[in-house]
């Protein structure tokens, strides 16, 4: 069974800290790997990783893929209270003719000032 | 503005009363879905649409139904709801079936008492 598993569950750090948050996955038919940001409302989209190697990066957070290793990592550097959310990874898994996103549960990220 | 939107935001019903949850895109995609939200389950998918008058279940559909008679709209429907479908319910849309970015909705907090 196609599974996500994103660690830790939840996370308090203090304003400045740098944080890394973890998302291991099994599946079967990798396509590629999302990180969402979810406040107190709808997810939104941060980064899309397809292949192993290549960091994406915008602002403050950056983000890599290990093929080999089946794990991604999302990184926040100087963080601040208005990164406090669940941050979400799913996998892109194809399904016959159609794709399906397997997620993890989320970590719970609180920056404290 | 690009948008995903959903009406009601929020909703307290009974038992058994039909309802529908309207969801509405102004992005032209193709590929539409319903996903509810529960504690310790994260994003399970009900259903999802890859063009006008094609829908096919997720992986949750039971006690739901969808109809997609609009490439715009995609109507999540409520039969005759029951306690066990109280839950955080979210639309999301993405260009095609091949596409991994997905915009969602502001979401729908549903109670069924």
């Amino acid at each position: 069974e196609d599974k996500v598993v994103q660690s830790p569950l939840s996370l308090v750090v203090h304003e400045g800290d740098t944080v890394t948050l973890n998302c291991s996955y099994e599946v079967t038919n990798f396509r590629s790997l999302l990180w969402y940001k979810q406040e107190k409302k709808a997810p939104t989209f941060l980064f899309m990783l397809t292949s192993s190697g290549i960091e994406k990066k915008s602002g403050r957070l950056s983000s890599i893929l290990d093929k080999k290793e089946l794990f991604s990592i999302l990184n926040i550097t100087a963080t601040q209270t208005g990164d406090s959310a669940v941050y979400l990874c799913a996998v892109v898994v194809n399904a016959g003719n159609n794709r399906k996103l397997i997620w993890g549960l989320g970590t719970s990220l609180a920056v404290n000032p | 503005e690009a948008q995903v939107t959903q009406n009601p935001r929020y909703l307290i019903t009974v038992t058994g009363k039909k309802l529908t949850v309207t969801c509405s895109q102004n992005m032209n995609h193709e590929y539409m879905s319903w996903y509810r939200q529960d504690p310790g389950l994260g994003l399970r998918q009900i259903y999802y649409s890859m063009n006008v008058e094609v829908t096919d279940k997720g992986d949750v559909p039971e006690g739901y139904k969808v109809s997609r008679k609009e490439k715009r709209n995609f109507p999540l429907i409520l039969e005759s709801p029951s306690p066990n479908q109280t839950s955080l319910y979210f639309c999301a849309s993405s260009l095609s079936r091949t596409s991994s970015e997905q915009y969602f909705g502001p979401g729908t907090r549903l109670t069924v008492t």
